[in-house]
């Protein structure tokens, strides 16, 4: 079946530790995507990546690291220069970056708790 | 910038139907998708309106108008199973990303 997955679904960490975030996908999509959910709140784009080898920032950037080297893969550091990073993050791909970016297919989510 | 509004909370009963509406404000509008998030899940994609009118796909319509950068879900049949967190999303900017409102919990009574 193809899917996002994104491991693991819960994280534990200290403050002050780098953390990074799997995400990999079998769809054959060009575009990936990371957002971040806080409680009770909408989705905000953290980075994108239309291409391998190519990432933009999104609108919460700051904090965060990301690379694309495989087409299935989009893999997102939590850098200890994240302020508040406790959060649900969600990975997401679609089909063609622009085009048909409006349908975007998510993975299940890591919840990360850092103390 | 760009801004969005959806009502926080919506409450019906099974087999009724409830609309969720959405306002935005924002350059480069492309079009308006409505995502679905059930507790502790993924978002899941339920519609997209690139033109204004009416789309329907089952149980779920949604309406555009770009002239009232106004869009809204229609859920008709409620069911328990409707129970969850829609977001509506516009499309836009040169990169044409999505960005969010903050969602509508929409809960069904029996």
């Amino acid at each position: 079946d193809g899917g996002i997955t994104q491991s693991p679904k819960y994280l534990f960490r200290k403050e002050g530790q780098n953390v990074t975030l799997s995400c990999e996908q079998n769809l054959n999509h060009d575009a990936m995507y990371w957002y971040r959910q806080d409680p009770g709140q909408g989705l905000r784009l953290i980075y994108y990546s239309q291409i391998v080898n190519d990432f933009q920032k999104g609108d919460i950037a700051e904090g965060y690291s990301v690379s694309r080297e495989k087409k299935e893969s989009f893999p997102l550091t939590v850098t200890s220069a994240q302020k508040n990073p406790t959060a649900f993050y969600l990975c997401a791909s679609s089909i063609r970056p622009g085009l048909r970016s409006y349908e975007q297919y998510f993975g299940p989510g890591t919840r990360l708790t850092v103390t | 910038g760009q801004s969005l509004e959806q009502p926080s909370e919506v409450t019906a009963v099974e087999g009724a139907i409830v609309q969720i509406n959405c306002t935005y404000q924002t350059s480069g509008f492309y079009g308006l998708s409505w995502y679905q998030q059930h507790d502790g899940g993924a978002p899941t994609f339920l519609s997209y309106n690139g033109l204004d009118g009416l789309e329907e796909t089952g149980r779920f319509s949604s309406f555009l108008s770009r002239s009232d950068s106004y869009g809204y879900l229609l859920l008709q049949e409620l069911q328990m199973k409707d129970s969850a967190s829609y977001f509506c999303a516009v499309k836009s900017g040169s990169a044409r990303q999505l960005t969010f409102g903050s969602g509508t919990q929409l809960t069904v009574l029996p």
